[in-house]
């Protein structure tokens, strides 16, 4: 089984819509959690990170953490072309130095 | 600033012959990571390193590939001898007091080829 676990998609929305990315990780203790952006032939990018339980917002994105659950979640809203990527959940491991990454999740924003 | 900076971009060899790839972190970053990047398998970390020193390889798939950071401004990753199967895109990333604290910043890529 995967540690990090995402829906590879594609996930297509149409522009303005919302757009609603998940992951699942199997650690139950770590402690930090990230999403990164990597466009097509590109190098990932980091765009959040979250470190507690709850909501965090910055502009259109919002990432959501529950450790209950294990569970992590990214919202874009008003989803703009220029969006379309792929997004990375990853993870740190229990020593807090190294991170897993999941396989990531291809979001397509139609105009 | 510069960010990380790698090289080959692209690299194209054949089966059995040794490739070299090279990193030059982001200055005053102390921790290193390479990281592997197929369809198949997704973003794999192989080693990384703190402060010069290799930390974790339990990444790196076998004997035929091995790491070095002889100082803070230069790594390498060598595969020797390469197969087709270790075509994939080769990242290198560094960052300051580990992941915990802030991000990786990522180099571009070395995208190898192995025929």
């Amino acid at each position: 089984q995967k540690e990090v676990e995402q829906n590879s998609g594609p996930l297509s929305v149409p522009e303005g819509a919302i757009a609603s990315l998940n992951c699942t990780y199997s650690d139950r203790v770590s402690q930090s959690f990230f999403w990164y952006r990597q466009y097509s032939g590109k190098s990932p990018e980091l765009i959040m990170s979250i470190y507690s339980n709850g909501d965090k917002e910055d502009g259109r994105f919002t990432a959501q953490l529950n450790k209950a659950s294990q569970y992590v979640s990214l919202l874009i809203r008003d989803s703009q072309p220029s969006d379309s990527a792929t997004y990375l959940c990853a993870v740190d491991n229990n020593a807090g130095n190294m991170l897993t990454f999941g396989g990531g999740t291809r979001l397509m924003v139609k105009p | 600033d510069a960010g990380v900076i790698q090289s080959p971009r692209h690299e194209v060899t054949e089966m059995g012959q040794e490739v070299t790839l090279r990193c030059k972190p982001i200055s005053g970053h102390d921790y290193l990571f390479w990281y592997r990047q197929t369809m198949m398998r997704g973003l794999e970390l192989l080693i990384y390193f703190n402060n010069n020193v290799p930390i974790d390889d339990s990444g790196m798939p076998e004997d035929r590939f091995s790491a070095k950071m002889p100082n803070a401004s230069f790594s390498t990753l060598k595969i020797q001898p390469s197969e087709p199967r270790d075509s994939a895109v080769y990242f290198c990333a560094s960052s300051s007091r580990g992941v915990n604290a802030g991000e990786l910043f990522f180099g571009e890529g070395s995208r190898l080829t192995v025929l």
